[in-house]
């Protein structure tokens, strides 16, 4: 079974702190994916990474960075959390680039920024 | 671009009757589509996916859902619902140009009572 797991369940970070979320996925899959979802809103885009050291922005990029090193690996950086970041973020992966492929989702890290 | 419309973000149904989440799409292009489900505290995993072939795809346990170009739906459906199909649910749209990532709806919420 493919297994993708987040570092943190739960986070609680001050106004202003640089905020690491990490992902990491067991089954060599070329595509990684950080996506916020919130109530209503359903599950935004945020980041993606098709390669090592590749990523491309998504729908909602804004305060946010990301760093491929390995390709197991894909973090997310809130640079300066702000409240407003505050939300449920989920990591998935995907063998490959086709646009059928399954993505396999982590159990998600719910940030709070206070 | 492409985008997904869920009509009701809440959905309550009785043990043993007719599940009914309806999904509506915008796109452009030939589109292929995702109905995902998310457990309490878990993260997102496949229900089933459209890919041009069979315009009516079954999935994991007893879910279904028919492709309908005419009308732009992508509706899913279970003959007889059970306690553990109470879950969140979320369509999702990618096509083969453009960007390779889903694009979610903004879910659905499923209720079953006792």
């Amino acid at each position: 079974d493919v297994k993708v797991t987040q570092s943190s369940r739960y986070l609680v970070k001050r106004t202003g702190e640089k905020v690491f979320l990490e992902c990491v996925q067991d089954m060599d899959h070329e595509n990684m994916f950080w996506y916020r979802q919130d109530p209503g809103l359903g599950l935004r885009l945020i980041y993606f990474s098709y390669d090592v050291k590749m990523k491309e922005k998504g729908d909602i990029p804004e305060g946010y960075s990301v760093s491929r090193e390995k390709k197991e690996r894909f973090s997310l950086i809130l640079e300066s959390a702000s409240t407003n970041q505050t939300s449920m973020y989920l990591c998935a992966s995907s063998l490959l680039g086709g646009s059928t492929d399954t993505q396999y989702f982590g159990p998600g890290t719910r940030l709070t920024v206070l | 671009a492409q985008s997904v419309t869920q009509l009701g973000s809440h959905v309550s149904v009785s043990e043993g009757a007719l599940v009914l989440l309806r999904c509506n799409y915008s796109s452009s292009v030939p589109p292929y589509l995702f109905w995902y489900v998310q457990y309490p505290n878990q993260g997102l995993q496949l229900l089933l996916k459209y890919t041009s072939a069979a315009t009516l795809v079954k999935g994991i346990n007893g879910f279904e859902a028919e492709f309908k170009k005419s009308e732009t739906s992508f509706h899913l459906t279970k003959p007889s619902a059970h306690m553990r199909d109470a879950a969140e649910y979320f369509c999702a749209v990618t096509t083969d140009t453009g960007r390779r990532a889903l694009t979610f709806g903004s879910g659905t919420r499923l209720q079953v009572q006792p």
